[in-house]
């Protein structure tokens, strides 16, 4: 069985630029969720794909956005990057049952300059 | 609005000693919570989860707890070991499809001494 994977590891960005991160779901997986860890923070909720539609969205302005592939993999999107932005971003997958447990990638390492 | 607290930073704790971990909430219409622990350069791990038709679930040497008057939840770790030394972030969540988001507290650094 295949974990979640994220790519890339790290990446360097400046201010204003647009970023797009990667994520493959577990296998079995159909829902993926991304996350934002600043320095220091717990995980934030940024929003959750499932069958290739949003399906809620936490408290992030709409310059960060998603897609959902047929095969559930998944992109995060962020436009017009600002310092803040810098962060460890998580996505985690799931099946669609109550109760689940959100398994997470390694993460992408965002540094914007 | 932090709806979910972890109020200590870090915790050391003994080798072979019991480790206990705290998380509070205040948003009563939670009813899963979960506790994940991270090593530096990986993502969470899932450790336990209880529901709130229970107060207890064990897995192990980790047993949460949850006093859901007290919208108070801990993890215990016994013994505790060296590899138990992570960042434990303790989760909550919703029933139900579409309420599926976790809101995380802040984190626990949990120190294993030898």
């Amino acid at each position: 069985e295949t974990g979640v994977t994220q790519s890339p590891t790290h990446l360097i960005k400046t201010r204003g630029q647009q970023v797009t991160l990667r994520c493959s779901s577990q296998s079995g997986h159909n829902t993926v969720s991304w996350y934002q860890q600043a320095l220091g923070q717990g995980p934030q909720f940024i929003f959750q794909y499932y069958r290739e539609e949003e399906n809620g969205r936490g408290n992030f302005p709409p310059r960060f956005s998603g897609l959902q592939f047929p095969n559930y993999s998944s992109e995060l999107n962020v436009n017009a990057l600002e310092l803040d932005d810098s962060a460890l971003y998580l996505c985690a997958s799931s099946t669609r049952l109550p109760y689940n447990e959100q398994f997470f990638g390694p993460g992408t390492r965002l540094t914007v300059l | 609005d932090q709806q979910v607290k972890q109020n200590s930073p870090s915790l050391s704790v003994q080798e072979g000693r019991i480790s206990i971990l705290n998380c509070d909430y205040t948003n009563s219409m939670f009813d899963y919570f979960l506790w994940y622990k991270k090593y530096p350069a990986e993502g969470p791990t899932f450790l336990i989860s209880i529901s709130s038709i229970k107060d207890k679930n064990e897995d192990g040497r980790f047993t949460v707890f949850l006093n859901k008057s007290a919208k108070h939840l801990s993890l215990h770790i016994v013994p505790s070991q060296p590899g138990d030394s992570a960042v434990y972030f303790c989760a909550a969540s919703r029933e139900g499809f579409g309420n599926e988001k976790l809101t995380f507290g802040t984190g626990t650094r949990l120190t294993i001494i030898p």
